[in-house]
């Protein structure tokens, strides 16, 4: 049972412009959300996080959305550039403490092009 | 500084030998997490640790054995492994008890059973 799913296995974007990868999840009891880059022969790189109590958070180039009542969530990257190529994962957990199980989704490839 | 270091970088492994992987914190962060990534798949959760006691096994087989000697360090013993086991494994940390939930990866150790 994928709780966590990102349909579009490949995106391509120009350079410059905005690329926007979509994150859906069924469980209504998550209650935080993260989105990772990760490169080939390298571990997750933690991008931009959400609490299930907001619906937006920006960090320079980057902006989660979350819309709860549809279990989605947006990352927007704008402007997109070549170094942002790379595989893009989003998470979910249920904050309780003693440590936060991470369910991930099946990730979106992100090409940028110049 | 966000730096999760783990050793071996690569490892290959018999069925029959006994092996370990290390990973090493200094971020304070008192929550540590083993993930298994197989190719084109997200990160799996296999153990967390917090406050240097196992919190969750994600019902991982007794062939994989968690260790926590302090809370900088995290080990993963190996014994018996089968091909199938052969996938990154991943190390994260994170903080506990504030308002900041990022799990940090390392870049992972490359493992192959033969």
């Amino acid at each position: 049972d994928q709780q966590v799913k990102q349909n579009s296995p490949s995106l391509s974007v120009q350079e410059g412009r905005i690329s926007i990868l979509n994150c859906d999840y069924t469980n209504s009891m998550f209650d935080y959300f993260l989105w990772y880059k990760k490169y080939p022969a390298e571990g997750p790189t933690f991008l931009i996080s959400i609490s299930s109590i907001k619906d937006k958070n920006e960090d320079g180039r980057f902006t989660v959305f979350l819309n709860k009542s549809a279990k989605h969530l947006s990352l927007h990257i704008v402007p997109s550039q070549p170094g942002d190529s790379a595989v893009y994962f989003c998470a979910a957990t249920i904050l309780t403490g003693g440590g936060n199980k991470l369910t991930f989704g099946t990730g979106t490839q992100l090409k940028v092009e110049l | 500084d966000t730096e999760v270091t783990q050793t071996p970088k690569h490892l290959v492994m018999g069925m029959t030998n006994k092996k370990s992987l290390k990973c090493e914190q200094h971020m304070g962060h008192r929550a540590m997490y083993w993930y298994k990534q197989k190719a084109k798949k997200p990160p799996e959760l296999m153990f967390v640790y917090s406050y240097e006691k196992l919190s969750i096994n994600e019902s991982v087989p007794s062939r994989f054995s968690p260790e926590c000697p302090n809370s900088s360090l995290l080990n993963l013993h190996l014994h018996a492994l089968q091909p199938e086991d052969s996938a990154l494994y991943l190390c994260a940390s994170s903080q506990e008890g504030k308002d900041s939930y990022e799990q940090y990866f390392g870049p992972g150790t490359r493992l192959t059973v033969t």
